[in-house]
């Protein structure tokens, strides 16, 4: 399996542009998390999705973020419009619960920059 | 508020040492436990996963549990500089959401 993949693994772009992030999910899991990580705030969760629903979105910072997921193989985190402080690295990560264990992988990431 | 709690670090150890990491929580009802390694400018990788209290030890990992005082470790014998990185601790309650620490530093030093 090629594990959870994200794109772009890097994006520099300017205040007031809309971000798009992209994340296809281990095949079979069943759950998507969402995450921020940065030096002062460590990891954050945004949001994760239980067989394509949004089940948690608490963590979204404001409604310039929002996160779809049309299907079991693909999810997208959408910034609109960016500023400088939602600079920082985001994680998809997919889990698999079977016979009591319960177990997350995480993607690459997509290292942000907003100027 | 769940809440898991690490000790930021720097933790420094010589190469070849034992280095103790520990995470406490606050939820008595979690029931799984993780530790993640990340190196710099990397993700997350999951090393460890425990659920009983006790013991349970992966080649130079040992994770411990103990459920009545909230609290889990994790045990890196012989540790070499490639283990070098941020350890992350993890809890949650079966099929809920995953709450992170805010990670340990581990230095090796040659």
């Amino acid at each position: 399996d090629a594990g959870v993949i994200q794109s772009p693994r890097h994006e520099v772009t300017e205040m007031g542009q809309e971000v798009t992030l992209r994340c296809k999910p281990i095949s079979g899991h069943d759950y998507l998390f969402w995450y921020r990580q940065t030096m002062m705030r460590g990891l954050e969760l945004l949001i994760y999705f239980n067989n394509n629903v949004p089940i948690d979105d608490s963590g979204m910072p404001e409604d310039r973020f929002s996160a779809k997921m049309p299907n079991a193989s693909f999810s997208t985190l959408k910034i609109q419009p960016s500023e400088p402080r939602d600079s920082a690295v985001y994680f998809c990560a997919s889990r698999s619960l079977g016979q009591g264990r319960d177990t997350q992988y995480f993607g690459p990431g997509t290292r942000l920059t907003v100027l | 508020q769940k809440e898991v709690e690490q000790n930021s670090g720097p933790l420094s150890v010589p190469e070849g040492a034992i280095a103790s990491l520990n995470c406490t929580y606050s939820d008595r009802v979690s029931q799984s436990f993780f530790w993640y390694r990340q190196y710099s400018g990397k993700s997350p990788e999951l090393i460890m996963s425990i659920y009983s209290n006790g013991d349970k030890e992966d080649g130079r990992f040992t994770a411990q549990l103990n459920k009545a005082s909230q609290y889990v470790s994790l045990l890196i014998r012989d540790s070499q500089p490639s283990d070098s990185a941020t350890y992350l601790c993890a809890v949650n309650n079966y099929g809920q959401n995953f709450v992170f620490g805010p990670g340990t530093r581990l230095s090796v030093l040659p």
